[in-house]
């Protein structure tokens, strides 16, 4: 069974510019949750979703957004992009929300310059 | 609001040590409290979790023990191996014992040696 793949891997961004993320969950799961994890700050949850639908928000500006298609797969968002939204932005996936182990995926380094 | 606390890193140990890893929490209400851990390059595994008080969650030689007394889960293994060398990071979620919206500690990072 595969596991959570994130994509890309890596990416280098400008600031100011927008970039999107993609996960896709394992198979059969429907709830996809989104962290960022930088040196300063740890990891932070910033949303989840399920069926298609945001159900927990972090604290984040507006910036930062999410969507989640039919298929489970979800995209995050951020736009006017700045230094310090360069972290390592990772996925995880539940078959549905009273489940109690999330599966992470290998994350997404975005380096903002 | 929700907090974990864990004990400063890096910790470093000979191979067959004893470890434990410190891990408080701030919570409302019941938390569900987990230990990740996150090898060089790689995203987050579960490694343990404990739904209730007084659970003791354990996997691969390692454990914890949930302790709403003192709010502690403290992990530890009695002997270590240099492939248990990885980042440690103590979570809960107070979302009805579920993985939902965790809240981290900041990680200790273990290094063990021959």
């Amino acid at each position: 069974k595969a596991g959570v793949t994130q994509t890309p891997r890596y990416l280098i961004k400008t600031r100011g510019q927008q970039v999107t993320l993609s996960c896709s969950p394992i198979s059969g799961h429907r709830s996809v949750s989104w962290y960022q994890q930088t040196p300063g700050q740890g990891l932070q949850f910033l949303f989840e979703y399920f069926s298609e639908t945001q159900r927990n928000k972090g604290n984040f500006p507006g910036r930062f957004s999410g969507r989640q298609f039919s298929n489970s797969r979800s995209e995050m968002n951020v736009s006017t992009l700045e230094l310090g939204d360069s972290a390592l932005y990772l996925c995880a996936s539940t078959p549905d929300m009273m489940n109690t182990e999330a599966f992470f995926g290998q994350g997404t380094r975005l380096t903002v310059v | 609001g929700n907090s974990v606390t864990q004990m400063e890193g890096p910790v470093t140990l000979s191979e067959e040590a004893f470890l434990t890893i410190n891990c408080t929490y701030t919570a409302t209400g019941y938390p569900s409290l987990f230990w990740y851990v996150q090898y060089p390059g790689e995203g987050l595994q579960l490694l343990l979790k404990a739904t209730k008080a007084d659970d003791k969650g354990s996997n691969k030689g390692f454990e914890a023990t949930y302790r709403k007394e003192t709010t502690s889960f403290h992990l530890e293994k009695g002997s270590v191996q240099v492939s248990d060398s990885a980042v440690y990071f103590c979570a809960l979620s107070d979302l009805g014992g579920t993985a939902s919206k965790l809240t981290f500690g900041t990680g200790t990072r273990l290094q063990v040696t021959l």
